[in-house]
C-alpha cells in the first residue's frame, strides 16, 4: 500500500538555525499539507498546497516558514531561523484525487527538537 | 470557526469490554468526518471517514462511527477492545467543499486497556 514518507525522523538544531524536513506524497495525489503537533497537544494545521502554489496557511506559518515542490516527488518544509518554540512533531499529508474525497494520509512524522 | 471537542482525555478499559469515544464538532457546511489513530512514536493512521451516505461507517481494526447531524457528533465504538489497541484517537473535520481542505483535529484521547 502506498505511503507517506518523511525524513528524517528525528532533527535536532540549535535555536537560529535553518532546518529543512522532507516529505515524499503518495505518488498522484494533488494535494499537500504541512501539520504539528506540539507534546501534549493537537495536531494544528501549517499550508495546503496544490497546482505548486500554497491554498491555505495558518496565522502559525509565518515568514520564517517556507513550502516547495522542487521536484516530481518531493515536498518540503523548511523553517528558516528556528524558534525553541518550534520543537514539535511535523508531519506531511496528501490528498487522494478529488473523486476519492480528499481523505489526508499522513507520513510517520519528523520530530525536530530545538536547543 | 470549525472545531472539534473530544470530552475524555482519558479512558480505560478493560481489554475485552466495549469501547465508546465520544466527538462533538463544529462546522458551518457539510462536514467530512475523521478518526485517526496514534500509536506512540507512530503517525496517524486512518481509521475511518464519513463523506455521505448511511450514517454508520465501518473501519479497520473493527472500528464503527455514526455520524448524528443533529447532535452534532461522530462517536467511535468498538464492541470488544484488545490490548493492541491502546493509542491517542483523533477526531478530525474537515470541508466538502473541492480543493485542499484542512483538517481540525480534537485535543486527542488516550485510551488505556487493562489487561
Amino acid at each position: 500500500e502506498p505511503e507517506v514518507t518523511q525524513t528524517p525522523s528525528h532533527q535536532v538544531t540549535q535555536m537560529g538555525q535553518e532546518v529543512i524536513l522532507r516529505c515524499v506524497p503518495i505518488s498522484n495525489h494533488l494535494y499537500f499539507y504541512w501539520y504539528r503537533q506540539i507534546l501534549g497537544q493537537k495536531v494544528e494545521f501549517l499550508v495546503s498546497f496544490y497546482n505548486n502554489e500554497i491554498s491555505e496557511k495558518s496565522e502559525i506559518f509565518d515568514d520564517q516558514f517556507s513550502v516547495e515542490r522542487p521536484d516530481g516527488s518531493n515536498f518540503t518544509l523548511k523553517i528558516r531561523s528556528t524558534k525553541l518554540e518550534d520543537s514539535a512533531m511535523y508531519f506531511c499529508a496528501s490528498s487522494d484525487i478529488p473523486q476519492a474525497g480528499y481523505t489526508q494520509y499522513f507520513g510517520p512524522g519528523t520530530r525536530l527538537t530545538v536547543l | 470557526a470549525q472545531s472539534v471537542t473530544q470530552p475524555d482525555i482519558h479512558i480505560t478499559v478493560s481489554e475485552g469490554a466495549s469501547l465508546e469515544l465520544r466527538c462533538n464538532y463544529s462546522y458551518g457546511a457539510t462536514p467530512y468526518l475523521f478518526w485517526y489513530v496514534q500509536s506512540p512514536g507512530q503517525g496517524l493512521q486512518l481509521l475511518l471517514k464519513y463523506f455521505s451516505g448511511d450514517t454508520l461507517v465501518q473501519g479497520i481494526k473493527g472500528f464503527e462511527a455514526e455520524f448524528k447531524r443533529s447532535q452534532s457528533s461522530f462517536n467511535l465504538r468498538k464492541p470488544s477492545v484488545h490490548w493492541s489497541d491502546a493509542a491517542e484517537y483523533f477526531c478530525a473535520v474537515g470541508g466538502a467543499l473541492q480543493g485542499a481542505q484542512k483538517l481540525v483535529f480534537g485535543q486527542g484521547t488516550r485510551l488505556t486497556i487493562n489487561p
